[in-house]
């Protein structure tokens, strides 16, 4: 799988929009763009996915670059509760046999949210 | 919304011993996945299982581990004989059929051995 590159950290204000950037130069046209979350003490949490196009659901927005070589995760107004890891990882959606869909995790973007 | 559950929430064993962790994945899921988080590290895979098997495993899921679905509805970790290294969080993990959509997690079963 495609390797992809994070910030280590950033930090917000409650209720401000936070942009989560996300580098995979060597992206194939296959990968999915996977951002996923993990709040302290829980399990890792599914944000959104997307190919090309750019995404939303209830929780975020995906931005997906023209050239796919990046994307921007999204909080439209970050809360307390959105203090997490965010993991960007690339999933190969025509992979249906050998590794049958394991994620990879980095270290992902430690985001901090003051009140 | 359908979730993933895990039992227990925190087992703590003596080395040497055996333990089972318990994994109630989404219903109408056919892949399961097992990782662990060793504390303050990333998480790593362990172990992917479809169709009553193992499709792939990394190179952590020696001959201690194994997996197993015993019913239609749990899906098992069982480590042999504990060590102190395998002290983690173990998270279960399950998706729908098309290998781009999203995985599930539950919320781990943390592991103390001692």
């Amino acid at each position: 799988d495609a390797k992809t590159t994070q910030p280590n950290s950033m930090e917000s204000n409650e209720e401000e929009p936070v942009h989560l950037p996300c580098n995979h130069s060597t992206i194939s046209g296959t990968d999915y763009i996977h951002w996923y979350r993990q709040l302290p003490s829980q399990g890792p949490e599914y944000v959104i996915h997307g190919l090309t196009s750019n995404v939303n659901n209830r929780m975020a927005s995906l931005a997906i670059a023209e050239d796919r070589k990046s994307s921007t995760l999204i909080l439209h107004r970050a809360t307390l509760r959105d203090a997490a890891v965010y993991y960007c990882i690339l999933r190969d959606g025509m992979n249906y046999g050998g590794s049958q869909g394991n994620l990879i995790f980095g270290k992902g973007t430690k985001l901090s949210v003051k009140p | 919304e359908p979730e993933v559950t895990q039992t227990p929430s925190h087992q703590v064993t003596q080395m040497g011993q055996e333990v089972i962790l318990r994994c109630v994945p989404i219903s109408n899921h056919l892949y399961f996945y097992w990782y662990r988080q060793i504390l303050g590290q990333k998480v790593e895979f362990l172990v992917s299982f479809y169709n009553n098997e193992i499709s792939e495993k990394s190179e952590i899921f020696d001959d201690q581990f194994s997996v197993e679905r015993p019913d239609g509805s749990n899906f098992t970790l069982k480590i042999r004989s504990t060590k102190l290294e395998d002290s983690a969080m173990y998270f279960c993990a399950s998706r729908a059929d098309t290998s781009h959509q999203p995985q599930h997690f539950g919320d781990g079963t943390r592991l103390s051995i001692l």
